[in-house]
């Protein structure tokens, strides 16, 4: 079992609603990244927190996703209004420091319909 | 940016085989990470590699960091039908001050019993 932890783990939403995705990182880790991933690929970095700050999220398409780690533990991800294209697994990761292997939840299925 | 070539794409093999399986960049990697991915989770950390020429070992698991910090291969012996799942690896380069993880395509291996 992941020790990164993540909620939902499926969620299934129409298009043009709002849909929050959860995760606790590994107790101590300062560094959270959230990944998407479409099957068959790699994962992509959404954003990556230092602590409470964003320290990347160039790859978030910001007029419909956002996310926050308020007190610099778990964190929130966020759609809103989700499209159909959004339809990918969505993982969390944290690691103890920049540079440091990254320990990945299970994901949140994401399907839009 | 960087990008990391995982060769080969898929590998169909008979329980009891030793696999090989690589990934090769243009660029300078200062950390290579490998995963496996299971259906529905979230990819698990096998091996951490930090210096050129290492050699670690997991179990029935052994990766190599490339002397010229471009290459890394991973070696799978006596493959068990729990090994099936997808590959990946993945590094940190230079270029960033925070560490933004490259990830690989994936191998896709599938063992006959």
């Amino acid at each position: 079992e992941a020790e990164v932890a993540q909620s939902p783990r499926y969620k299934i939403t129409e298009k043009s609603q709002a849909v929050a995705f959860w995760c606790d990182p590994i107790s101590g880790h300062a560094t959270l990244y959230w990944y998407r991933q479409i099957l068959g690929q790699g994962p992509e970095l959404l954003v990556q927190f230092q602590d409470e700050s964003v320290v990347d999220d160039s790859q978030l398409p910001k007029d419909r996703f956002s996310a926050e780690r308020l007190k610099g533990v778990d964190s929130t991800l966020k759609i809103q209004p989700a499209e159909l294209g959004d339809s990918a697994m969505y993982l969390c990761a944290s690691s103890s420091g920049f540079f440091r292997p990254q320990h990945f939840g299970d994901g949140t299925r994401l399907s839009i319909l | 940016g960087q990008q990391l070539n995982q060769s080969p794409q898929s590998m169909f093999i008979q329980e009891g085989e030793d696999v090989s399986m690589n990934c090769t960049s243009s660029s300078i990697f200062n950390t290579w990470l490998w995963y496996k991915q299971d259906p529905g989770e979230g990819p698990v950390l096998l091996i951490a590699l930090y210096k050129a020429g290492e050699l670690t070992s997991n179990g029935r698991l052994t990766a190599q960091f490339g002397i010229t910090r471009k290459d890394s291969f991973l070696n799978i012996s006596a493959s068990i039908p729990s090994d099936v799942g997808i590959y990946f690896c993945a590094g940190y380069a230079g270029g960033t001050s925070y560490g933004k993880l490259t990830f690989g395509q994936g191998t896709i291996l599938t063992v006959h019993p």
